[in-house]
């Protein structure tokens, strides 16, 4: 069955260091999102994409944050200068069409620490 | 701006026992989606509810939706010590999903 899958499975990185999380999609899906989870919090959206460009932000993804699809198959989210607080687990997800109406699959998260 | 909130936060309960998870949202929207987290895991979907009165079951699980309440529950049947988790419903209005604060269930032998 195909799946979302996200590199790396952990991260720790230095406060002030740029990190790229990557994430596979599903091949056929074209909608794709990020979203996270503080540790014992509930999931959080950031930032949805569509045809190449962000179809919808939350007030989290200030311009630290930046995302891309660099080739057809990657999508990846960048945090240009880390603070403690970004210390969170990753979620990327797809989905075949938007309108909120179809299933949106998590891949299996990338745990970023900021130290 | 949306809210979801579900109740009970945390659930302790005996295997064979039947319980009731509560989703609760303040702005009407008609598509709402239960996951599942296991400890250090991604989210796992379980059900999509489009309709006022939809009702869903897979296995011991079952979710419905009323529109009008604003509510969605995911009742368990019997419950086994496999279906210790956490639970989320999440709620779309427009291409995200608002989660809500999610249950802690932990079946007891």
């Amino acid at each position: 069955e195909p799946e979302v899958t996200q590199t790396p499975s952990h991260q720790v990185t230095q406060m002030g260091q740029e990190v790229i999380l990557r994430c596979v999609p599903i091949s056929n899906h074209l909608y794709f999102y990020w979203y996270r989870q503080i540790l014992g919090q509930k999931v959080e959206f950031l930032v949805s994409f569509y045809n190449n460009e962000i179809s919808e932000k939350s007030e989290i993804f200030d311009d630290q944050f930046s995302v891309e699809r660099p080739d057809g198959s990657n999508f990846t989210l960048k945090i240009r200068s880390t603070k403690l607080e970004d210390s969170a687990m990753y979620f990327c997800a797809s989905s075949l069409r938007t309108g909120g109406r179809e299933t949106q699959y998590f891949g299996p998260g990338t745990r970023l620490l900021v130290l | 701006e949306l809210k979801v909130e579900q109740n009970p936060l945390f659930l302790s309960m005996q295997e064979g026992k039947n319980y009731t998870i509560y989703c609760n949202y303040s702005t009407t929207s008609d598509r709402l989606y239960w996951y599942r987290q296991d400890p250090g895991k991604s989210l796992e979907s379980l059900f999509v509810l489009l309709s006022n009165g939809a009702v869903k079951q897979e296995g011991r699980l079952m979710a419905s939706l009323d529109t009008k309440a604003r509510l969605s529950t995911l009742h368990i049947t019997a419950a086994v010590h496999d279906l210790s988790a956490t639970y989320f419903c999440a709620v779309a209005l427009t291409e995200k999903l608002t989660f809500g604060t999610g249950t802690r269930l932990t079946i007891i032998p």
